[in-house]
């Protein structure tokens, strides 16, 4: 059964720092990985799909980068900004459903 | 170019009760699924169509929950004999599985209230 793990948890930073949000996950067979934000009491907004024969996806500000071997994916984003506030989540795609096995993500901070 | 939506909204019901969220996929997405989503976690699978059909259901948590997507569109998810515990936001996604990407696009949810 796949499980997925974020760290940190929460994370506060001032406007304009770079970070990076990192998921562990336990099974590596996986098709694809999505990174996604939610902002409080809304759905779920698809930020980056990374397929698994790949390494790296870039969308504007954000690079998702996978190890799939090491069951291993991180979200780096540059210059934060206030309206990155909001719980990020990573799921990647297994099973013969191909569902999505989230964590319960990391909430992030960024103080103007 | 509508994205997924979900209705009703919110619903609030009492425990015992029969309810229905219905959820209308992308124009032209094969594949549908449905999560659920407790409070301060992520969300959970429940059952994924692949067209009309019920593909894989391991996720539903017992049998008082159904879906159905008769015409391989909008799907309802059923639940029977609401209990306090049922209380959730549930989400549905899309995505056209087997075609250019896996990317699945979720609506906005159905907040479910069971008193």
């Amino acid at each position: 059964k796949q499980e997925v793990t974020q760290i940190p948890a929460a994370l506060s930073v001032p406007e304009g720092e770079n970070l990076v949000l990192n998921c562990s996950f336990t099974d590596s067979a996986i098709y694809n990985l999505q990174w996604f934000r939610q902002d409080p009491g809304k759905g779920l907004t698809s930020l980056l799909l990374i397929q698994s024969s790949q390494r790296e996806q870039t969308s504007g500000r954000l690079n998702a980068s996978l190890d799939k071997s090491s069951g291993r994916s991180t979200l780096y984003i540059a210059a934060s900004q206030p309206g990155d506030s909001a719980t990020y989540l990573c799921a990647p795609h297994s099973g013969s459903a191909r569902q999505l096995t989230f964590g319960s993500g990391t909430q992030l901070t960024v103080l103007p | 170019g509508a994205g997924v939506s979900q209705t009703p909204s919110n619903k609030v019901t009492e425990k015992g009760k029969y309810v229905e969220l219905r959820c209308d996929p992308i124009s032209g997405h094969t594949a549908l699924y449905w999560y659920r989503q407790s409070l301060g976690q992520g969300p959970e699978f429940l059952i994924y169509f692949q067209g009309t059909g019920a593909a894989d259901d391991s996720g539903l948590p017992n049998d008082r929950f159904f879906a159905v997507r008769p015409e391989g569109s909008v799907s309802t998810l059923k639940i029977q004999r609401t209990e306090r515990g049922d209380s959730a936001v549930y989400l549905c996604a899309s995505s056209s599985l087997g075609q250019r990407t896996d990317t699945q696009y979720f609506g906005p949810g159905t907040r479910l209230t069971v008193l």
